[in-house]
C-alpha cells in the first residue's frame, strides 16, 4: 500500500549511458514533483507536473527529460549521464491545487551513481 | 533560495522535549509554515503546517510568534526515532507554480 513508489532504488551505471527512473503515486493526486539531492544533502526541486501538464522545469539541463503518461505517474529520463548526475533522485506528490494545505508525500529515492 | 534560517544541529536527550527555531523574518502574509523531516535514507515526511494560529497534531506542536517571524516545532516527548533533518519551508498554498524550496535543515541527535 505504498504511497508513492519508485524503482529502481538503486542505480549504478557508467558514464555515458542513458537512464530511466520511475515513479507511481496511488494517492490520486494531481500534482508530481522530482528532486535531486546530493552529496551535500541539499534537497532542489527539478519539475513539478500537474495533471500531465509541465508547470516547473527548474535550470536542468535538457539530458533530463521527465515524461508523464498519466497523472499517477511521472518517470525520468536521463541521457547521457555524467559523474555530477549521482545523487538521490526523490519523487514526491500532493493534492495541490486542487486541495489547499495539502503536504508534499515523497518516495524513498533512487539513488543513482555514476562510474 | 530557502526563505528560512535554522540552527544547523540541536541535540535533545530521549524523553525530553525537542523545540526547533526557524527565522523567517521576510515572510508574506499568505505565506504558510510547513515543516518536514528526513530521517536517514528516507524520503521527507510532512509534519504540520500553519499560518498564524499554533497547531497540534499527532505528531508535534507548531508555535508561531504574533509577528510570523519566527516559529518553534515541538516534539514533545523525542525518542531516538525523531533523530532526523528537520526543514522548516514557507510558501504560498494552492499556488501550482509554486517552488517549494528546501533550506540545510536542523539535524536533530536525540540522545539516549
Amino acid at each position: 500500500d505504498t504511497a508513492v513508489s519508485q524503482t529502481p532504488k538503486y542505480l549504478v551505471t557508467q558514464m555515458g549511458n542513458d537512464k530511466s527512473i520511475k515513479c507511481e503515486q496511488n494517492l490520486g493526486h494531481d500534482t508530481m514533483y522530482w528532486y535531486k539531492q546530493d552529496s551535500k544533502k541539499f534537497l532542489k526541486i527539478m519539475f513539478s507536473y500537474n495533471n500531465k501538464e509541465l508547470i516547473i522545469n527548474e535550470t536542468v539541463p535538457n539530458r533530463f527529460s521527465p515524461k508523464s503518461p498519466d497523472k499517477a505517474h511521472l518517470n525520468l529520463h536521463i541521457n547521457s549521464l555524467e559523474l555530477g548526475d549521482s545523487a538521490v533522485y526523490f519523487c514526491a506528490s500532493s493534492q495541490e491545487p486542487r486541495t489547499l494545505y495539502s503536504p508534499l508525500h515523497f518516495g524513498n529515492g533512487t539513488r543513482l551513481t555514476v562510474t | 533560495d530557502a526563505k528560512t534560517t535554522q540552527p544547523p544541529s540541536m541535540d535533545c536527550a530521549e524523553g525530553r522535549a525537542a523545540n526547533l527555531p526557524c527565522n523567517h523574518s521576510t515572510i508574506s502574509g499568505n505565506e504558510y509554515v510547513y515543516w518536514y523531516r528526513q530521517i536517514h535514507s528516507q524520503g521527507p515526511q510532512y509534519i504540520i503546517h500553519g499560518l498564524k494560529n499554533n497547531e497540534t497534531n499527532e505528531m508535534a506542536s507548531l508555535i508561531i510568534t504574533e509577528d510570523r517571524k519566527s516559529s518553534t516545532l515541538i516534539l514533545p516527548h523525542a525518542t531516538l526515532r525523531d533523530t532526523a533533518v528537520y526543514y522548516c519551508i514557507v510558501r504560498v498554498t494552492g499556488n501550482r507554480d509554486d517552488k517549494i524550496i528546501f533550506g540545510k535543515g536542523t539535524r536533530l541527535h536525540i540522545l539516549p
